[in-house]
Order: structure tokens, then C-alpha cells, then sequence
């Protein structure tokens, strides 16, 4: 039962250009949206969050935009960055409290020079 | 300020055997989240241990139990060991209150032989 459906699983960007990634949630009781970037050998790092009161945050070259009533939310990377390069995984929660991540199967991004 | 730090970084087990898995959480957090990553999927929670007593369990079965101690250390024990618990396993903490705010360690690579 796969909760958060990320898609695509695989991106392959210019460096300079603008990558994108959706996630769609099936459970509107969610109202915590974080996207997680992980390199390599690495855990999972928390990039930026979105609450569904808000239709977009930027924070930097990253942007999510949420839509509540078609229950998706996208990451935008502008200018991407080789550096950039990582499994970026989008996810949701219940603020507060004891609350556990569900995650979604994550992108694996490659921006070339 | 030190972050999560799990132990060890890889382990080997054979089928049936049993293993245990480590976890200091950030500086500060008392509740600690036990997640499993299989090869190009996304973490799966396993439960959530905060005062020492398990919040919120996952979909695993029984083989897998936790421990969390006064100092908000933890630990997961598998025991059992099948060919399909070999994964990345990972802590993350979170502080009282913000517990959708979770903070990763590097995790454990565990290969079932």
C-alpha cells in the first residue's frame, strides 16, 4: 500500500536547468510534506517542508508547490547543480507529536555538465 | 553538535541468526524512529520509541523489537535473520512535540547471507 507515489523514479538534467519531481498522497489527514535529498552511502537530509495551508515555499534554488485538492506537490530545483546530484525522496506525516514518515520510492537525479 | 550516529556502518549475518543495531540520537531529542531502506526503495518505518516505550510500530513482523534506554539511546534486534532483511537500516530523532521533524542517521548496511 504505497501511501505517497513519487514519480519519475529516474531524471537526468543540464546542469543549469530546472528539475522536477511530483508526489501525489492518498491520505488527506497528512498535513506535513517534506522532501528528503540523500547522497550515496549517506542517510536521508531534510531539504525543505511544506504544511497544506500553503500553496508554495522557496527556500534557495529549491521550490515545492502543493495543490490540497488535487493532492499533489512537486519539487523544483532551478539552476540545477551537479552537486545536485542525489535520490530525492518526497514524503508525508501528521505534524507534532509521535508521528513516523511515509516516504515515497524516490528519484534518482543526475544533472550533467 | 553531534547528529544521529548509528553502529556499525555494515554487517554481515547468516540466515536465522540475530542481530543488533545501535543509535544515539541528536543532542537534545528524546524520541528515536527505526527505518528499513531495501536496495532503490524508500525507508519504511519500523516503530518510534520515546520514555523507553514503544509509540508506533510499522508493518514488521515480531522478529524485530526495540529497546530505548534512559539516555534516549536505542536499539533494534532482529532476530531470525531471513535473505529479505538485508537493507539499510536507519535511525532518525526527533524532539518532543516535532516529532515529524526527523533527523537521519547514516544508517547500518545489513547483508543476510
Amino acid at each position: 500500500q504505497q501511501q505517497v507515489k513519487q514519480s519519475p523514479q529516474s531524471l537526468i538534467v543540464q546542469k543549469g536547468g530546472i528539475s522536477i519531481i511530483n508526489c501525489a498522497y492518498e491520505n488527506t489527514a497528512f498535513d506535513y510534506f517534506p522532501w528528503y535529498q540523500q547522497f550515496p552511502g549517506k542517510g536521508p537530509a531534510l531539504l525543505i517542508a511544506i504544511r497544506p495551508d500553503v500553496s508554495e515555499k522557496k527556500e534557495g534554488r529549491f521550490t515545492i508547490s502543493f495543490n490540497k485538492s488535487a493532492k499533489q506537490f512537486s519539487l523544483h530545483i532551478m539552476d540545477s547543480q551537479p552537486g545536485d546530484s542525489a535520490t530525492y525522496f518526497c514524503a508525508a506525516s501528521w505534524a507534532g507529536g509521535y508521528q513516523k514518515v511515509t516516504f515515497g520510492i524516490g528519484t534518482k537525479l543526475q544533472v550533467i555538465p | 553538535d553531534a547528529g544521529v550516529t548509528q553502529s556499525p556502518t555494515h554487517l554481515i549475518k547468516t540466515r536465522g541468526q540475530q542481530v543488533t543495531l545501535r543509535c544515539s540520537p541528536k543532542s537534545g531529542h528524546d524520541t528515536v524512529s527505526w527505518y528499513q531502506q531495501a536496495l532503490g526503495q524508500g525507508p519504511q518505518f519500523i516503530f518510534q520509541y520515546y520514555e523507553e516505550e514503544e509509540r508506533q510500530r510499522g508493518n514488521f513482523p515480531d522478529r524485530f523489537s526495540g529497546h530505548q534506554f534512559p539516555n534516549y539511546s536505542s536499539e533494534l534486534n532482529v532476530n531470525a535473520l531471513l535473505l529479505g532483511d538485508s537493507a539499510l537500516y536507519l535511525c532518525a530523532s526527533s524532539l518532543t512535540g516535532l516529532g515529524h521533524i526527523q533527523y537521519f542517521g547514516a544508517g547500518t548496511r545489513l547483508s543476510v547471507l
